[in-house]
């Protein structure tokens, strides 16, 4: 049972580098998400792609941050010019189109540190 | 605007003790609720899901919860908690572009 999958798992950075990040949803989903979780909060949402194109994204994704799924399969978050408030944990989850509920599958996220 | 408020932040109980925590919804439209568990080290994970039909549904690991529409409360229950349970509880709301988490209520088990 592959589930949806991120990597890395952690990354420390410097303030004012670049980090990318990659998610791998479940083959058959054709819906991803990304989301951020903070120390003692529950997840914030960030973004929304069905298939390739972006559909939705919240207001917490600054310009300094960019989702992308070109193929409609994995995506990648790139966040430029990183800034210590950007330390959290980035979650990814993927869900299949149709049907009720738009349940949500997440994978492990990445935790990012940024000193 | 889409919310979900959740009653407690920190709840300890001891083993065989009974569970209820609460949630409150704001939403307009068709309503998706949810509780997500994150258990120590581990990625969240669906407990249970209501969106028509049967307003007490059942989850995994013995856990029940009520949609209760005049009350705008979605409460997560259990009768017997165990060690195993100790976790994070999230109630969410969702549409199929984003769902909507309170912010958590982290559960002590106790022996």
């Amino acid at each position: 049972d592959t589930g949806v999958s991120q990597d890395p798992r952690h990354k420390i950075t410097k303030r004012g580098q670049n980090v990318t990040f990659r998610c791998d949803p479940i083959s058959e989903h054709n819906r991803l998400y990304w989301y951020r979780q903070t120390l003692g909060q529950g997840p914030e949402f960030l973004t929304y792609f069905q298939n390739e194109a972006q559909l939705e994204k919240s207001r917490l994704l600054s310009d300094r941050f960019s989702a992308e799924r070109p193929k409609g399969s994995f995506s990648t978050l790139e966040i430029q010019r990183t800034e210590q408030g950007d330390s959290a944990m980035y979650l990814c989850a993927s869900s299949p189109s149709g049907g009720g509920g738009y349940e949500q599958y997440f994978g492990p996220g990445t935790r990012l540190t940024v000193t | 605007a889409q919310s979900v408020s959740q009653h407690n932040h920190h709840v300890i109980l001891s083993e065989a003790a009974s569970l209820e925590l609460g949630c409150n919804y704001s939403y307009g439209g068709t309503v998706n609720l949810f509780w997500y568990v994150q258990y120590p080290g581990q990625h969240l994970q669906l407990l249970l899901k209501y969106f028509s039909g049967d307003p007490l549904v059942k989850g995994i690991k013995g856990f029940e919860a009520e949609f209760i529409k005049s009350k705008f409360s979605f409460n997560l229950r259990k009768p017997s908690v165990q060690w195993s349970d100790t976790a994070e509880y999230f109630c969410v709301g969702g549409t199929a572009s984003k769902l909507t988490f309170g912010t958590g209520t982290r559960l002590q088990v106790t022996l």
